[in-house]
């Protein structure tokens, strides 16, 4: 079965430089929600987006933005980046309304370095 | 959404049954226990969830108190594939959507 798929998978990135993170939900999957993994965190949630429109915000830093594009998938922009933002970032999709369960289907991350 | 209470680690032998507790003594009537588990660095993996009945399903059952307070998530038969960070999540909805809060988890190590 298709999954979510995230690219790159690795990013290596100096200070102050940009960087972005793309995301492909599951075939008709309509929200796209973002999490920030820290070297030994437990995931953050930075944003979602239901049918291209931004539904849920949470912590994620000005220097940041995203959007879901018309074929639903996600990218993630990151500018002027820090020592800080080196973390493990995963997409999530779900299906219209959660599909009943609620689940959310996790792609295997981006790893984003920052030297 | 409430805030959840987990042990933060844990050791169970192969074999047995892992019983990972959660406290949630401020959830809502509306909200949903959920439970997901990261092995090393993966994408989490959605496991079980519940509202106030016990579930069951291929990969574990969930035992939610009558006051809904607390839960525990039971996997029968631990394998060392099972060692993970296991996270109880109580989730509402806002906005059309569903955001989970992941809290600290409980570190699972299954021992051969």
């Amino acid at each position: 079965a298709a999954g979510v798929i995230q690219s790159p998978r690795h990013l290596i990135k100096e200070k102050r430089e940009t960087a972005t993170l793309k995301c492909y939900p599951i075939p008709r999957h309509d929200t796209v929600y973002w999490y920030q993994q820290g070297p030994g965190q437990d995931p953050q949630f930075l944003i979602s987006f239901y049918e291209k429109m931004q539904s849920d915000k949470g912590s994620i830093p000005d220097r940041f933005s995203a959007q879901q594009f018309s074929d639903y998938h996600s990218e993630l922009n990151m500018s002027s980046l820090e020592l800080g933002d080196s973390a493990l970032y995963f997409c999530a999709s779900s299906p219209p309304g959660l599909g009943g369960t609620g689940e959310l289907f996790f792609g295997e991350g981006s790893r984003l370095t920052v030297l | 959404d409430a805030k959840t209470t987990q042990p933060p680690s844990m050791d169970c032998a192969e074999g047995r049954a892992a019983n990972l507790p959660c406290n949630h003594s401020t959830i809502s009537g509306n909200e949903y226990v959920y439970w997901y588990r990261q092995i090393h660095s993966q994408g989490p993996q959605y496991i079980i969830h519940g509202l106030k009945n016990n579930e069951t399903n291929e990969m574990a059952s969930l035992i939610i108190t009558e006051d809904r307070k607390s839960s525990t998530l039971i996997l029968p038969h631990a394998t060392l594939r099972d060692t993970a960070v296991y996270y109880c999540i109580v989730r509402g909805a806002t906005s059309g959507t569903y955001k989970y809060i992941f809290g600290t988890g409980t570190r699972l190590k299954v021992l051969a």
